[in-house]
């Protein structure tokens, strides 16, 4: 059972330029969440959603974008890359609402802002 | 505002020695309460959860947890840790009638000597 998955696992990106963070999930899970993770920061989330077409901003949205045309799918997308967002990414999923629900995690992906 | 705090960035234990992870929160409602563990270079895994009932929680891996509601704590706690349990600990709250939203500690970095 592959859970949640996320690509790529490592990117290095150069000011400016724009990229897509892959999130996928296979246990039909209505919300997904994306996460970053700063040293000393905890996890700080940035986008949520509660079903396909559904999304909404969370803590710390500015500079992202994120979609989701299908339960299974929650991509993110950087459109002008900066140094303030090298971070580690972590997709996840949950099936119940309200805070009371165990999240899935995805295994990150370490991104790098030069 | 929902808040976590651990006290404690890092702590060193040796192997067999017994644990207590501190963990604050701030939350005007009874919270769901949630410890998470992030093995090198992985996604984070639930430990366990407390939701209401027992103030007292078991987990996976030998851990449990103490809810207390006078002291707005919810330590987490393990008798003899094992090398393995090296990793990163977090604490996070749930938010009731939201998007099961968690609200993250910084968390601590358990280092184990042999």
């Amino acid at each position: 059972n592959a859970g949640v998955t996320q690509t790529p696992k490592f990117r290095i990106l150069k000011i400016g330029q724009s990229m897509t963070l892959q999130c996928t999930q296979d246990m039909n899970h209505n919300y997904m969440y994306w996460y970053r993770q700063d040293p000393g920061m905890g996890l700080k989330l940035i986008y949520y959603s509660v079903g396909a077409g559904i999304t909404d901003k969370g803590e710390v949205p500015n500079g992202y974008n994120v979609s989701r045309s299908t339960t299974e799918d929650f991509p993110l997308r950087l459109e002008l890359a900066a140094p303030s967002q090298t971070s580690v990414y972590f997709c996840a999923s949950s099936q119940q609402q309200g805070g009371a629900g165990e999240l899935f995690f995805g295994e990150g992906s370490r991104l790098t802002v030069l | 505002a929902q808040s976590v705090t651990q006290p404690d960035i890092h702590i060193t234990v040796s192997e067999g020695a017994s644990l207590e992870l501190r963990c604050n929160y701030s939350y005007g409602a009874t919270p769901y309460l949630f410890w998470y563990v992030q093995s090198p270079g992985q996604g984070l895994q639930l430990l366990l959860k407390y939701f209401s009932g027992d103030t007292l929680v078991q987990g996976i891996k030998g851990f449990e947890a103490e809810f207390k509601r006078s002291q707005s704590s919810f330590n987490l706690r393990k008798p003899s840790v094992h090398w393995s349990d090296a990793a990163e600990y977090f604490c996070a709250v749930g938010v009731s009638g939201g998007y099961n939203k968690l609200i993250f500690g910084a968390g601590t970095r358990l280092a184990v000597h042999p």
